[in-house]
């Protein structure tokens, strides 16, 4: 069964940092690009960052840009998203998502919280 | 960057009544090299992750009941429930990914129950 399980989240100070790990298990991991999709408390889904199956070449939503890294270890079959300089309104779900040779988002995993709050 | 955008924000159906959806994007996402639409719907359920339920903008995910469809074409789509049950309750998303892996989401359309 194709699984992904996020961790590493919780609670952080403005202008802290944490990482966010995503397990990837049932699939081939290093053929796939991956991404890391957001939700504020109450509002929709923002897409985060992304990277392909090498890990070599990686994209970032403006919003996060020059904060923010996403990284892979292939021969862990685990994603990571280093986040530095957090804000408060990096509050949110952070969901890790595999994308299938189509281009679509097929499988998501359940999420780990961040709160930035003093 | 490709804007994509739903109308409405929420709508009450009655139970057996057509739900429709609609999504916008803000330049064609139609891949004219393979005349595929990238375009994802999503629903989610609170407290639970977005599950997928269409893909290349009219192709239904395996297990999806086929009340749910998906039409349009490079800029105007549409979600159907074609007879609302009430385990359709939720927020719908449309997504594109003709630049994946960055994909946009339209804000969302909350459908509830008249």
């Amino acid at each position: 069964e194709v699984q992904l399980l996020e961790s590493g989240g919780g609670l952080v100070q403005p202008g802290g940092s944490l990482r966010l790990s995503c397990a990837a298990s049932g699939f081939t991991f290093s053929s796939y690009a991956m991404n890391w999709v957001r939700q504020a408390p109450g509002k929709g889904l923002e897409w985060v960052s992304g990277i392909f199956g090498s890990g070599i070449t990686t994209f970032y939503a403006e919003s996060v840009k020059g904060r923010f890294t996403i990284s892979r270890d292939n021969s862990k079959s685990t994603l990571y998203l280093q986040m530095n300089s957090l804000r408060a309104e990096d509050t949110a779900v952070y969901y890790c998502a595999k994308i299938s040779g189509g281009g679509y988002m097929d499988v998501w995993g359940k999420g780990t919280t961040v709160t930035v709050s003093s | 960057d490709i804007v994509m955008t739903q109308s409405p924000d929420s709508l009450a159906v009655s139970l057996g009544e057509r739900a429709t959806i609609n999504c916008k994007s803000s330049q064609s996402i139609l891949n004219n090299s393979n005349n595929k639409n990238y375009l994802t719907w999503y629903q989610q359920k609170p407290g639970q992750p977005p599950k997928m339920l269409i893909y290349w903008a009219s192709t239904r995910e395996s297990g999806v009941p086929d009340r749910f469809s998906g039409s349009g074409s490079e800029t105007d789509f549409t979600l159907t429930i074609s007879s609302l049950q009430a385990e359709d309750v939720a927020v719908y998303y449309c997504q594109q990914s003709y630049n994946t892996p960055r994909g946009t989401f339209g804000q969302g359309t909350k459908v509830e129950i008249k």
